[in-house]
Formats: C-alpha cells, sequence, structure tokens
C-alpha cells in the first residue's frame, strides 16, 4: 500500500532563517505531488504542484520554492521565512492517472518568531 | 469567483441527526469529486469519491448534480464522532489540480 511521509511534525523558527520541509511517498510510481498551506481557521491554499521529477508550477507568488530531486520526494524551502510564513503544511499526493483522489501527509505545523 | 463553494456553518445537530452539506463549483469541466473529512489540527483524510451516479457508503451518501454544479453529502444518523469539518474537493483532471472548498464545520452534540 501507498504511504506519505512529511516531516517535521512542528517547526519553531525565527523570521529570516531558512526552512526546508520534506515529503516522501512509498509504494507508488510516478506520483502527483502536492504542498499546500493552511492558515489558522482556513482552507488549503495550493502553493505548488508537480507532475514528474524537476518538474514544478507555482500557485502563488512568495518567498518559498518546491523541488522535487527523486520521483518521490517533493520538499519545501524559503531562504528567508517571514511572519506571514506560519501555517500548517501540507504535503500530498495523487495517481497521476485521472480522477484519482490525493492523499495527505500528517502536516508540518510551522510558527514564526 | 471561488471555484469551490460551501457554507462554512457549523451545523449543530444533535446525535441520531441526519445532516445535509451542499458545495458549488463554478467550472463546468469539472471531472471529479470527493468529500473530505479534516479533524481539527490534523491533514483531511478522503471521506468518499462521488459518483455520477450518486454513491453511498455506510451512513453516508454523496450526490452529485452537474447540470446545477452541485455535490452534496448526507449523513444519516449522526454520531459524535462524525464532529469534523468536511471538505469539498473538486479536479480538473486535464490540470492536475485539485480545488478545495473552504469546508462546512458539523458540530454533533449529545
Amino acid at each position: 500500500s501507498q504511504t506519505i511521509h512529511q516531516w517535521p511534525a512542528t517547526l519553531v523558527q525565527p523570521v529570516g532563517s531558512p526552512l526546508s520541509l520534506e515529503c516522501t511517498v512509498e509504494g507508488t510510481s510516478n506520483p502527483n505531488l502536492y504542498w499546500y498551506r493552511q492558515a489558522a481557521g482556513r482552507g488549503l491554499q495550493l502553493l505548488f504542484y508537480s507532475v514528474g521529477i524537476g518538474q514544478i508550477s507555482s500557485e502563488v507568488p512568495q518567498n518559498l520554492s518546491a523541488s522535487r530531486p527523486q520521483d518521490r520526494q517533493f520538499i519545501l524551502s524559503s531562504k528567508k521565512l517571514l511572519l506571514s510564513d506560519s501555517g500548517f503544511y501540507l504535503c500530498a499526493w495523487s495517481r497521476s492517472d485521472s480522477n484519482q483522489p490525493q492523499h495527505f501527509g500528517d502536516g508540518t505545523r510551522l510558527s514564526i518568531l | 469567483r471561488k471555484e469551490v463553494e460551501q457554507d462554512p456553518g457549523p451545523f449543530n445537530v444533535p446525535e441520531g441527526a441526519t445532516v445535509a452539506f451542499n458545495c458549488t463549483y463554478s467550472n463546468s469541466a469539472s471531472q471529479s469529486f470527493f468529500w473530505y473529512r479534516q479533524d481539527c489540527r490534523k491533514e483531511p483524510k478522503l471521506l468518499m469519491s462521488v459518483y455520477s451516479s450518486g454513491n453511498e457508503d455506510g451512513r453516508f451518501t454523496a450526490q452529485l448534480n452537474r447540470a446545477s454544479q452541485y455535490i452534496s453529502l448526507l449523513i444519516r444518523d449522526s454520531k459524535l464522532s462524525d464532529s469534523a469539518t468536511y471538505l469539498c474537493v473538486v479536479n480538473l483532471n486535464n490540470f492536475n489540480k485539485f480545488y478545495f472548498g473552504s469546508g462546512t464545520k458539523l458540530n454533533v452534540k449529545p
């Protein structure tokens, strides 16, 4: 069966520090991969998605970036965090076939001080 | 205009009640539809896919109305454990993107 791992679960970072969140998927090949952010009490905001190695689509201009160095690895990064980057970050995968749902990792709760 | 719209609620219902949520979507080219459940401070979890003919999974029934561009979720015999936020999700397969509603909060009370 397929599993998705996301870490760390919680993170407290100072403003201006760098960020690296990692997500890996097991049990499937060539998944579509996604990064979302959810602010407290709000809906999910799609940040990036990827349909293959090295292929990244950005949805919202911001100081975040994403990379997919391997088929089942998706990394969210920032060189300098802002206060507004606080939130709940979720990685998700879906099969590349049509009509397949997404499955989420446990999420990373990021607090910027 | 948002791609997917939901009534945020909250819906406060007693145990055993039947409750229904609707969700409207704006893009008539939408291909796939899902309901997710999200507990407080947790990740969304797939509750059920929504098929054109409607489908049922235990106490949960999902319906799709393409003409009016909405999907619905019906929960029968509500349990305390059904308390959560329910997210409506629509996918335009050609673009590998999923559009999430902001969620409808359900509180089931004893």
